[in-house]
């Protein structure tokens, strides 16, 4: 059964600092890995999509690695802001039944 | 380009009624997902649902819980008889027909049982 969690749970960090997120999941079966990103009370925003077969993806500001024989995933913020604050999720779609399977979320504040 | 469409976003019940959740997915996507996000808690995969075909149910409670994508019109996620713990967030995420597809969701419907 996949498993992936997200490693800090919550992290608050000053505005400007460059930060690292951190997933792990157990079972290097995956199409693919997708960081989210959720605002309270809304919906899930769709920030960065790595293939299994690639390692790396970038858009602006954010960096997303992918080592799948490891299992691990990190997003990679520069120059944070205070409307980066967010919970970021992590989520892996599994061979076979293709579905996400979600970690529990990194609760992100960027203080001004 | 409309994205993921869901209504209601806010549904309010009294324990004892239906619940009926809609899902519009984007434009040429076949495969449709639901999700349930309960308070303070993670996404949990419900249903995958292919145009009028049932694939991936895992997730769903055996009873009260249905849902269907007919060939014309929106997918509908069903809750019958609501008890207070089927407050949540109901979230439906649609993706193209590749496997490596990127899945797209919408804004989630917010479900509160008085």
């Amino acid at each position: 059964k996949q498993e992936v969690t997200q490693i800090p749970a919550a992290l608050s960090v000053p505005e400007g600092e460059n930060l690292v997120l951190n997933c792990s999941f157990t079972d290097s079966a995956i199409y693919n890995l997708q960081w989210f990103r959720q605002d309270p009370g809304k919906g899930l925003t769709s920030l960065l999509l790595i293939q299994s077969s690639q390692r790396e993806q970038t858009s602006g500001r954010l960096n997303a690695s992918l080592d799948k024989s490891s299992g691990r995933s990190t997003l990679y913020i520069a120059a944070s802001q205070p409307g980066d604050s967010a919970t970021y999720l992590c989520a892996v779609r599994i061979q076979g039944a293709q579905k996400l399977v979600f970690g529990q979320g990194t609760r992100l504040t960027i203080n001004p | 380009n409309a994205g993921v469409m869901q209504n209601p976003r806010h549904l309010v019940r009294r324990r004892g009624q239906e619940a009926r959740l809609r899902c519009s997915p984007v434009k040429g996507h076949s495969h449709v997902y639901w999700y349930r996000q309960l308070p303070e808690e993670g996404l949990k995969f419900m249903v995958y649902l292919q145009k009028e075909n049932i694939i991936d149910e895992s997730g769903m409670p055996k009873e009260r819980f249905s849902a269907e994508f007919p060939k014309e019109g929106p997918s509908i996620l069903r809750i019958q008889q609501v008890v207070r713990g089927d407050s949540a967030a109901y979230f439906c995420a649609s993706s193209p027909q590749q496997l490596t597809g990127e899945l797209f969701f919408g804004e989630g419907s917010r479900l509160t049982v008085l």
